[in-house]
């Protein structure tokens, strides 16, 4: 079946301006996860949907980043007014994890948005 | 400060030779798991242990995990030039097991 998909591949941008990153999880999968990986990083967490429920936005870095997840599937992630720093592949994961589950699953990765803000 | 940390940073071996590398992490965790990363982009899961197991082989890989010590290992045996990447362990937090904590990672260069 198909995996993760996200979208653009690439994104390159000027300082200031907004921009939306997509990902489509795999079907069936409750749980969505967005990541951020700066060059030679680890995977920095971002926020986290759980089926219908509120969001864990825990991770988002500033009130510039948002994301939001639509009927349950697709879902996107928004940066207004883009820094230099924000420059890093954001990666999209999704699994089967329960709510409440009493553990993590297995999640499947995307391929990455890599972002380069000029 | 990060749930996991890899060491080494960076490993280079050649074709043949065994790696290993090691996850440190800091609070009670329900199960661990190891991902493969190429070229910056997507993760691949390799490998998941619960904190009840001690040792779990998956082909050529295997991992330990010593939860008195809050470390595990993945070993990869014979290795090719193909398992160049890098590899991350990724927690849960036993008492928020919303979310995987990722280590630093190790860098693998298998030279032919």
């Amino acid at each position: 079946g198909a995996g993760v998909s996200q979208s653009p591949s690439n994104k390159v941008t000027e300082k200031g301006k907004d921009v939306e990153l997509r990902c489509d999880p795999i079907s069936g999968h409750t749980a969505l996860y967005w990541y951020r990986q700066s060059l030679g990083q680890g995977l920095e967490f971002l926020i986290y949907f759980q089926g219908n429920s509120a969001p864990d936005k825990s991770g988002l870095p500033s009130d510039r980043f948002s994301a939001e997840r639509t009927g349950g599937s697709v879902s996107t992630l928004t940066i207004q007014r883009t820094q230099q720093e924000d420059s890093a592949v954001y990666l999209c994961a999704s699994s089967l994890r329960l709510a409440g589950g009493p553990y993590q699953e297995t999640q499947y990765f995307g391929p990455g948005t890599r972002l380069l803000v000029l | 400060s990060q749930q996991g940390e890899e060491d080494p940073q960076a490993l280079s071996i050649q074709e043949g030779e065994n790696a290993t590398m090691n996850c440190s992490y800091k609070t009670s965790i329900n199960n661990l798991q190891w991902y493969r990363q190429n070229s910056g982009r997507g993760l691949v899961h390799l490998i998941l242990i619960r904190s009840n197991e001690r040792e779990k082989h998956s082909g050529r890989l295997r991992v330990t995990l010593d939860t008195s010590k809050k470390s595990s290992s993945l070993l990869i045996t014979a290795s090719r030039a193909a398992d160049t990447a890098s590899y991350f362990c990724a927690t849960d937090d036993a008492y928020n097991t919303d979310k995987l904590i990722f280590g630093t990672g190790t860098r693998l260069q298998v030279f032919p």
